[in-house]
């Protein structure tokens, strides 16, 4: 059973434009969220995070939302970047120990 | 300033064989955890060790198993090697174990 799923497994975008990236989850236990964004050959590198008391977080060009009644949460890149391109991963955990990953989303950035 | 390192980057097993992985975490971090990374996939929670204690474990078989010695470097152990074992293992340090998680490269597992 997937607790935390990424539907769209690939999305492509021109560079300037906003990224979308969506997230859900099942589990209502869960109380803190995370993206990570992956480049080959690398581990995943943390980017953002949001705690469920809050229903919005930004640090720079990304900002990431979380509806708690639906059990979603998306990340918004704005303005894409070429750079951007990558794998992102959501996550879920519940006390902040054992991170629960989607399948992961391959944004490419268009120049 | 040093990030997580695994060892070796890849390793190429037979089926039945055993595999020990090793981390080493940020220095001043002293919990580690280990995901494993199905291609296609999202990591995977196998194992979270604190201050050299199991803190929790995944849905894994026993015959998977990990340690963390005083250092706070880890090794994860699998017995047996199934083809199915075939995957990244990923290696996470965090300076406690309720903090930010940084993760290593990966070990690339080929199990034949």
């Amino acid at each position: 059973d997937q607790q935390v799923k990424q539907n769209s497994p690939s999305l492509s975008v021109q560079e300037g434009r906003i990224s979308i990236l969506n997230c859900d989850y099942t589990n209502s236990m869960f109380d803190y969220f995370l993206w990570y964004k992956k480049y080959p050959a690398e581990g995943p590198t943390f980017l953002i995070s949001i705690s469920s008391i809050k229903d919005k977080n930004e640090d720079g060009r990304f900002t990431v939302f979380l509806n708690k009644s639906a059990k979603h949460l998306s990340l918004h890149i704005v303005p894409s970047q070429p750079g951007d391109s990558a794998v992102y991963f959501c996550a879920a955990t519940t006390g902040r120990r054992a991170l629960t990953f989607g399948s992961g989303t391959r944004l490419q950035v268009q120049p | 300033d040093a990030g997580v390192t695994q060892s070796p980057t890849h390793l190429i097993k037979t089926r039945g064989q055993h595999v020990t992985l090793r981390c080493s975490p940020i220095s001043g971090h002293k919990s580690v955890s280990w995901y494993q990374q199905v291609l296609g996939q999202g990591p995977q929670f196998i194992f979270q060790y604190y201050e050299k204690e199991e803190r929790g474990r995944g849905n894994f078989p026993d015959r998977f198993s990990a340690r963390q010695f005083p250092n706070y470097s880890s090794e994860l152990n699998v017995n047996a090697l199934l083809l199915g074992d075939s995957a990244l293992y990923l290696c996470a340090s965090s300076i406690r174990e309720y903090n930010e998680q940084f993760f290593g490269p990966g070990t690339r597992l080929t199990v034949l």
